[in-house]
């Protein structure tokens, strides 16, 4: 039971270079989230999705985008890395039918922008 | 709109002392409550939930009871171990308006335990 997959576990970008952080989750939860993890900041809500086609800005969008092919799958694309970028990021997943059981989180994606 | 706040941190404390984290919060109708906790380098694991008043979450010898009277969740447990040093965070979902799956969380509560 893989639950939720990040890749890659850690990353060191340049300023300006762009990458994807991948995302993928074989529960069938239509909800999905990405959060950074600043330290001592708490997690803080980037985008979410509530089903395949469908995503939102959270808190903290900017610099970010996704988007939200299949129901499995929810990449987070950073374009023109910056060092405020530097943070460890948490994808995670929830049902509608078991909201009272909260969200499963990835392992995360600790990114250094240098 | 939701909030949570919980005790600022680092809480050190030594093997079998008891350990409570405070936490309250601001939401609109019933708000299902949640602690989560987060081991070094891991992501974060749901430790234990509530989902109505009075409710007490339990898991692993931690204990939540959700008091809407005075808007708290206070995690405690009366033995802690090595094992249990961790970032542990409260949470919400809001049981009202159209985005009522999404959970707030509080800044999360360093805790060391020393043998």
């Amino acid at each position: 039971n893989a639950g939720v997959t990040q890749t890659p576990k850690f990353r060191i970008l340049k300023i300006g270079q762009s990458m994807t952080l991948q995302c993928a989750q074989d529960m069938n939860h239509n909800y999905m989230y990405w959060y950074r993890q600043d330290p001592g900041m708490g997690l803080k809500l980037i985008y979410y999705s509530v089903g395949a086609g469908i995503t939102d800005k959270g808190e903290v969008p900017n610099g970010y985008n996704v988007s939200r092919s299949t129901t499995e799958d929810f990449p987070l694309r950073l374009e023109l890395a910056a060092p405020s970028q530097t943070s460890v990021y948490f994808c995670a997943s929830s049902s509608e039918t078991a909201t009272n059981y909260g969200y499963t989180f990835g392992s995360g994606t600790r990114l250094t922008v240098v | 709109g939701n909030s949570v706040t919980q005790m600022e941190g680092p809480v050190t404390l030594s093997e079998e002392a008891f350990l409570t984290i405070n936490c309250t919060y601001t939401a609109t109708g019933y708000p299902s409550l949640f602690w989560y906790v987060q081991y070094p380098g891991e992501g974060l694991q749901l430790l234990l939930k509530a989902t109505k008043a009075d409710d007490k979450g339990s898991n692993k010898g931690f204990e939540a009871t959700y008091r809407k009277e005075t808007t708290s969740f206070h995690l405690e447990k009366g033995s802690v171990q090595v094992s249990d040093s961790a970032v542990y965070f409260c949470a919400l979902r809001g049981n009202s308006g159209g985005s009522n799956y999404k959970l707030t969380f509080g800044k999360g509560t360093l805790l060391t335990v020393n043998p």
